[in-house]
């Protein structure tokens, strides 16, 4: 069974930080990986779908990069801005089903 | 219209009555999903369609809970004989073609989802 853990949990940065958010899968054969946004009380928006013939993907100041041979993926942030405040999940599409982590929760401290 | 639509976006029950969610997918995207995300947890998968049919209902956690798409658009999830404990966010989400089981994987694209009370 594909389990998906995002670490951490919560995290808060000043406003300008560069930031990586973590993403770990414990089966290896998937076939995409995809980063959402949710603001609370809101639906999920996504940001960045990595295929798994690709390493990264990227848009804007948002680079999202995989290893599916170590079951990593990670979403470098640049230049953090106040209206990133949100939380961030990851998801995973294998042989069963999309999975999704917990997500990190993340706020920018002006 | 231009995104996934779903409504009503909060409903309020009382135990044991019956509740439809519905879910308009964006024109044209033949896959349709149904999730559950309770508060601080990921969504939870409780259903896929690829047009009008299920081609996977693994995660309905019970026999109460059953889901629809007679014309390949809209789906309704119905819940029977509702519990306080499927006090959730139902979560919609369409995608132009089938995410896995092969390589044309595509992207999901959610709803702002339908928040269920049940007191």
């Amino acid at each position: 069974k594909q389990e998906v853990t995002q670490i951490p949990a919560a995290l808060s940065v000043p406003e300008g930080e560069n930031l990586v958010l973590n993403c770990s899968f414990t089966d290896s054969a998937i076939y995409n990986l995809q980063w959402f946004r949710q603001d609370p009380g809101k639906g999920l928006t996504s940001l960045l779908l990595i295929q798994s013939s690709q390493r990264e993907q990227t848009s804007g100041r948002l680079n999202a990069s995989l290893d599916k041979s170590s079951g990593r993926s990670t979403l470098y942030i640049a230049a953090s801005q106040p209206g990133d405040s949100a939380t961030y999940l990851c998801a995973v599409v294998g042989n069963e089903k999309l999975t999704f982590g917990t997500g990190t929760r993340l706020t920018i401290i002006p | 219209g231009a995104g996934v639509s779903q409504t009503p976006s909060n409903k309020v029950t009382e135990k044991g009555k019956y509740v439809e969610l519905r879910c308009d997918p964006i024109s044209g995207h033949t896959a349709l999903y149904w999730y559950r995300q309770s508060l601080g947890q990921g969504p939870e998968f409780l259903i896929y369609f690829q047009g009008t049919g299920a081609a996977d209902d693994s995660g309905l956690p019970n026999d109460r809970f059953f889901a629809v798409r007679p014309e390949g658009s809209v789906s309704t999830l119905k819940i029977q004989r509702t519990e306080r404990g499927d006090s959730a966010v139902y979560l919609c989400a369409s995608s132009p073609r089938r995410p896995y089981g092969g390589p044309n994987t595509g992207e999901l694209f959610f709803g702002e989802g339908s928040r269920l009370t049940v007191l």
